[in-house]
């Protein structure tokens, strides 16, 4: 069936520090692929996404290219901020509707 | 993309009593979908609701214990009824987007302590 592996956390990073978080997927038909956000104490908040393989999504510094060959969706950010400690959650979908899967999310902390 | 508002932001809860939580959307949309965050962890879909149809629900939810409705295309509640401390999570709501993509946009979420 269709899944999300995420990578496990948590991770703690010094500001300005490069991020990468890991994320492949498996998946029956062609999905869309997205990056979520969860700042503490609120909601999912959209971060990007890409719809087709080399597709790259991009948002406030963060990067992730959909790479079809290797089925992944990598989560990137070449300088974090202080800010951008918050739990990430990768996710695929293939059709409309209910048809949605999350990876179990990565909390990240960075530290001034 | 849709904004989504949710009523209650947090309530704190006796055993055995029940709680319902609003969503209500700023435009029409066809799906809205009902998720649990538990303590630590990922987003598990509890239903789907449509308007004029009764909820699907995932395996593992049942309509007793979170009745759905939905009367009109921007509005939804789900209620948890009978609460027991391990219901204590996180409620979301959310909508899918309408540029084709599948991309859902999230409410806020009810965050539910039970005692």
């Amino acid at each position: 069936g269709d899944s999300v592996t995420q990578m496990e956390g948590p991770v703690t990073l010094s500001e300005e520090a490069f991020l990468t978080i890991n994320c492949t997927y498996t998946a029956t038909g062609y999905p869309s692929l997205f990056w979520y956000v969860q700042y503490p104490g609120e909601g999912l908040q959209l971060l990007l996404k890409a719809t087709k393989a080399d597709d790259k999504g991009s948002n406030k510094g963060f990067e992730a290219t959909y790479r079809k060959e290797t089925t992944s969706f990598h989560l990137e950010k070449g300088s974090v901020q202080v800010s951008d400690s918050a739990v990430y959650f990768c996710a695929l979908s293939v059709t409309a509707g209910n048809q949605f899967y999350f990876g179990t999310g990565t909390s990240l902390t960075v530290i001034p | 993309s849709a904004v989504i508002s949710q009523k209650p932001s947090r309530d704190i809860c006796q055993r055995g009593t029940s709680l319902t939580i609003q969503c209500q959307v700023d435009s029409q949309v066809t799906m809205m979908f009902w998720y649990r965050q538990q303590p630590g962890q990922s987003l598990t879909l509890i239903a789907t609701a449509n308007q004029g149809s009764e909820a699907t629900y995932e395996s593992g939810f049942v309509i007793d214990k979170f009745p759905i409705s939905r009367p009109n295309l921007t509005f939804s509640t789900l209620t948890v009824s009978n609460m027991s401390p391990e219901d204590s999570s996180i409620y979301l709501c959310s909508v899918e987007g309408t540029s084709g993509n599948y991309e859902q946009y999230f409410g806020p979420g009810t965050r539910l302590t039970v005692t």
